[in-house]
């Protein structure tokens, strides 16, 4: 299995700024993934991300408002920019390490980061 | 795109029951999985069960089963003999079959289920 940590694990920030969401993986994957849980909602899929390449973005979400990085096999960040209160959410990292599990293609999700914006 | 479909919002049953959560999907791929996640209060999301959707049998896990029907594009999870420890959202989850790896996950509303003393 990955271990995935990310940091913060919460936090409070006020209209109009912009907060940056790390993500740590105990190995080197491929693929990382981030994903937006809304309050009381299901998860759905920011945008996936891949080490020296560019990140993809799914529908409605636009790189302005959601920059990613991922310097490295273990590392990536996404940013929350321009925050409003409708970004309050739970944003969580995933990776797919094919191999490594008894479930091949699994992804394995890190703890989340609970944002709330005011 | 693909959707997934979970229609119970929530599910109540005594322990040691067996429940079955519903699922149903619509896709045009004809390569992908099927994964079913536990979400607890923790929120840390854990992977309960998967399927591959070209393979007949159905995916089995312990306790927990699926009824995989393709052609009805239903997904169906079963939990025997329900634990205390197995309250928490399921989410029914769809991948496509990119071939070079991973895609990122489509899920379902999700299903709150609670197993009572």
């Amino acid at each position: 299995s990955a271990v995935i940590s990310q940091k913060p694990s919460r936090d409070i920030c006020q209209r109009g700024t912009s907060l940056t969401i790390q993500c740590q993986v105990d190995s080197q994957v491929t693929m990382m993934f981030w994903y937006r849980q809304q309050p009381g909602q299901s998860l759905t899929l920011i945008a996936t991300a891949n080490q020296g390449s560019e990140a993809t973005y799914e529908s409605g979400f636009v790189i302005d408002k959601f920059p990613i990085s991922r310097p490295n096999l273990t590392f990536s960040t996404l940013t929350v920019s321009n925050m409003s209160p409708e970004d309050s959410s739970i944003y969580l990292c995933s990776v797919e390490t094919s191999g490594v599990s008894k479930f091949y293609n699994e992804q394995f999700f890190g703890p989340g980061t609970r944002l709330t914006v005011l | 795109a693909q959707t997934v479909t979970q229609s119970q919002p929530e599910m109540s049953v005594q322990e040691a029951e067996t429940v079955t959560l519903s699922c149903t999907y619509d896709t045009s791929e004809n390569n992908y999985y099927l994964f079913w996640y536990k979400q607890p209060p923790s929120r840390q999301m854990i992977l309960v069960i998967r399927q591959e959707a070209y393979k007949q049998q159905n995916a089995t896990e312990n306790r927990f089963s699926v009824n995989f029907q393709k052609a009805a594009k239903s997904f169906s999870l079963k939990i025997s003999d329900s634990q205390l420890g197995d309250t928490a959202m399921y989410f029914c989850a769809f991948m496509k079959g990119s071939g070079g790896g991973a895609d990122g996950l489509t899920f379902g509303k999700g299903t709150h289920l609670i197993i009572q003393p």
